[in-house]
């Protein structure tokens, strides 16, 4: 079954504006990552938070972890049209070997 | 070089043909991987290599046969696909297995007649 959960399914939003994607996931965790996917790409790594950190900043992007809600939001600051992409979150789950990715969201930045 | 590399990028297989898909890392890491991802959909973890030995299977059928030559390759023998298995393969690599980011190649497309 899917580890992670994302909303929305699909975000459109301005050039300028920023953008929020969740991630829900169900068993514990060390670590959640997110990756961006450009159309029929490979994955690109953006940011990894630790189960013991609440909050990391990476340039324009913002990725915080309640663990106690078993969630996690990235939020993209002045987003560009080149943000276009699919953003998963992912987490390695129990046992550590697997990654096992969320359903991801679809952002749209209109230029 | 943090760079993965897979080839083909495209590949087009009849449903008696054999194929290989090849994914090639220099990083020094020692856990690969392969996925599936259908269109609009996550990647599905297919199978992990950790030090060159299968370590994980997410029950593939035996149609796809993974294999490790050594530290730096990955091949994914393809045999009497079905078309429902036309999808985007990813191979990636981290430097070790598990809870590390992973590293990923551009794709390879197949499509399966």
């Amino acid at each position: 079954s899917q580890q992670g959960e994302e909303d929305p399914q699909a975000l459109s939003i301005q050039e300028g504006e920023n953008a929020t994607m969740n991630c829900s996931y169900k068993t514990s965790i060390n670590n959640l990552q997110w990756y961006r996917q450009n159309s029929g790409r490979g994955l690109v790594h953006l940011i990894l938070i630790r189960s013991n950190e609440r909050e990391k900043h990476s340039g324009r992007l913002r990725v915080t972890l309640d663990t106690s809600k078993k969630s996690s939001s990235l939020l993209i600051t002045a987003s560009r049209a080149a943000d276009t992409a699919s953003y998963f979150c992912a987490t390695d789950g129990t046992g550590g070997f697997k990654t096992i990715f969320g359903a991801g969201t679809r952002l749209f930045v209109k230029a | 070089d943090t760079e993965v590399t897979q080839t083909p990028k495209h590949l087009v297989m009849g449903m008696t043909n054999k194929k290989s898909l090849k994914c090639e890392q220099h990083m020094g890491h020692r856990a690969m991987y392969w996925y599936k991802q259908k269109a609009k959909k996550p990647p599905e973890l297919m199978f992990v290599y950790s030090y060159e030995k299968l370590s994980i299977n997410e029950s593939v059928p035996s149609r796809f046969s993974p294999e490790c030559p050594n530290s730096s390759l990955l091949n994914l023998h393809l045999h009497a696909l079905q078309p429902e298995d036309s999808a985007l393969y990813l191979c990636a690599s981290s430097q070790e297995p598990g809870r590390e980011t992973q590293y990923f190649g551009p794709g390879t497309r197949l499509l399966v007649l």
